[in-house]
């Protein structure tokens, strides 16, 4: 069966600290794979994508990988602060389902000072 | 620019009753998308418009659920009647161009309670 992976547990980080989430998943093919931030009561907000043929994205503090091989993602928060604090959520973009999004249940990162 | 906004922002209802969520996309994006969290499960695409056309519908759950989005401005999410299942959050989002290489902006989502 097709699914998405995020880390269910909370990740807790020293501020300053490397923030690393990691998305997996099976039985689809992304042509895009999109990473949203979402903080409580609020809708989610777009961050960075990569395309399948990009190994990694970078913006800011913010990076990207992108591994179809092992099926999987990951998203770098460097130098993290406490407002980085939020639910973060990988979304694919299946090749057969070009405009919609497929959602992970997403990551809740609490970054402490 | 006015982001995507949503009404209302909350609503609580009774089993077999009727309710009809309201989005606004941002003006001039042609492609509009409603998604909804159920409690403790991730974000599900219900359906894609593109201007007045149903792009793909496949989300859905049941034809208890209507989506319209006459004039290809606002759209409309109408539930009749509500059952218990349908309490979640619901999303609207919108983005200027389709496909999955374009970020979606999303709205702060309707709370459907139905009781």
């Amino acid at each position: 069966s097709q699914k998405i992976e995020q880390n269910s547990e909370a990740l807790n980080i020293q501020e300053g600290k490397t923030a690393t989430l990691t998305c997996n998943y099976t039985n689809y093919s992304p042509a895009y794979l999109q990473w949203y931030r979402q903080d409580p009561g609020r809708g989610p907000v777009f961050l960075l994508l990569i395309r399948e043929n990009e190994k990694e994205k970078r913006k800011e503090r913010l990076k990207v990988t992108f591994d179809t091989t092992l099926k999987q993602s990951l998203f770098h928060i460097t130098a993290s602060q406490p407002a980085d604090s939020a639910t973060y959520l990988c979304a694919l973009v299946s090749s057969g389902g070009y405009n919609k999004l497929i959602f992970g249940a997403g990551t809740r990162l609490a970054v402490h000072p | 620019e006015a982001g995507v906004t949503q009404f209302p922002s909350h609503s609580v209802i009774e089993k077999g009753q009727t309710v009809t969520l309201r989005c606004d996309p941002i003006s001039g994006h042609d492609n509009l998308y409603w998604y909804r969290r159920v409690m403790g499960k991730e974000i599900k695409f219900l359906l894609h418009f593109v201007k007045e056309s149903k792009q793909d519908e496949s989300g859905m759950p049941n034809n208890r659920f209507l989506a319209e989005r006459t004039g290809g401005t606002y759209s409309t999410l109408k539930v009749q009647p509500a059952e218990l299942e349908d309490s979640g959050v619901y999303f609207c989002a919108s983005s200027q161009l389709p496909g999955g290489s374009y970020e979606q902006y999303f709205g702060p989502g309707t709370r459907l309670t139905v009781t």
